[in-house]
């Protein structure tokens, strides 16, 4: 148990919606980072936020972006999707950028 | 950006069996995490070694940064240790290895 949660733990969609996806950060955790998952491979960085501020970004394009809120909510969102948007989607928190980092249960994205 | 390289991709053992996992890194590390991710997906937590030797009961970690490479060592392995198992330097962008998928047989 990390205490942190995400929501919804699966989703179905269809090419060209949108989705947001949802994370609880453990309490005073200032960061959130958020991972894509694929089939069979390691998770891949999207993006991290301190203090509500993004704070580095990985090879993921700007339909990918998320929010960062003063309650240790979190937001994943994703525009236009496309098939190969199809993962299990993690989120992180750590008290400060570079600690540990404690995963949530992730939420399985399937595209139609 | 940095590099990670896991081994063996793949690994069979017999309970009670030992093993040793390894991460290679392409330049120097500053805080490794090892992780279990179990079949439903949940990353856990197994250690923070940036550098040195830690132990938590059958696990343990060494990590020799100067040589960009840590090892997790699993002793009398059991059917739960089950699952893939991730090595990744937490420097903001956390760089994950590809996993070491770990079948412990009965």
């Amino acid at each position: 148990e990390t205490g942190v949660t995400q929501s919804p733990t699966h989703l179905i969609k269809t090419r060209g919606q949108q989705v947001t996806l949802r994370c609880s950060s453990q309490s005073g955790h200032n960061t959130v980072s958020w991972y894509q998952q694929a089939l069979g491979q390691g998770p891949q960085f999207i993006f991290q936020y301190y203090r509500e501020e993004e704070n580095g970004r990985g090879n993921f394009p700007p339909r990918f972006s998320g929010l960062q809120f003063p309650n240790y909510s979190s937001e994943l969102n994703v525009n236009a999707l496309e098939l190969d948007d199809s993962a299990l989607y993690l989120c992180a928190s750590s008290l400060d950028p570079g600690e540990t980092q404690y995963f949530g249960p992730g939420t399985r994205l399937l595209v139609l | 950006g940095i590099q990670v390289e896991q081994s063996p991709p793949d690994l069979i053992l017999q309970e009670g069996a030992n093993s040793t996992l390894r991460c290679n890194f392409s330049d120097s590390v500053n805080n490794l995490q090892w992780f279990h991710q179990n079949p439903w997906g949940q990353l856990i937590n197994l250690f923070y070694i940036p550098s040195g030797t830690k132990q938590n009961g059958r696990l343990s970690a060494t990590t020799v940064a100067t040589e960009r490479y840590s090892l997790l060592y699993i002793s009398s392995s059991q059917t739960t240790d089950s699952g893939v198992y991730f090595c990744a330097d937490n420097n903001n962008d956390m760089r994950f290895g590809a996993g070491t998928r770990l079948t412990v047989k009965p």
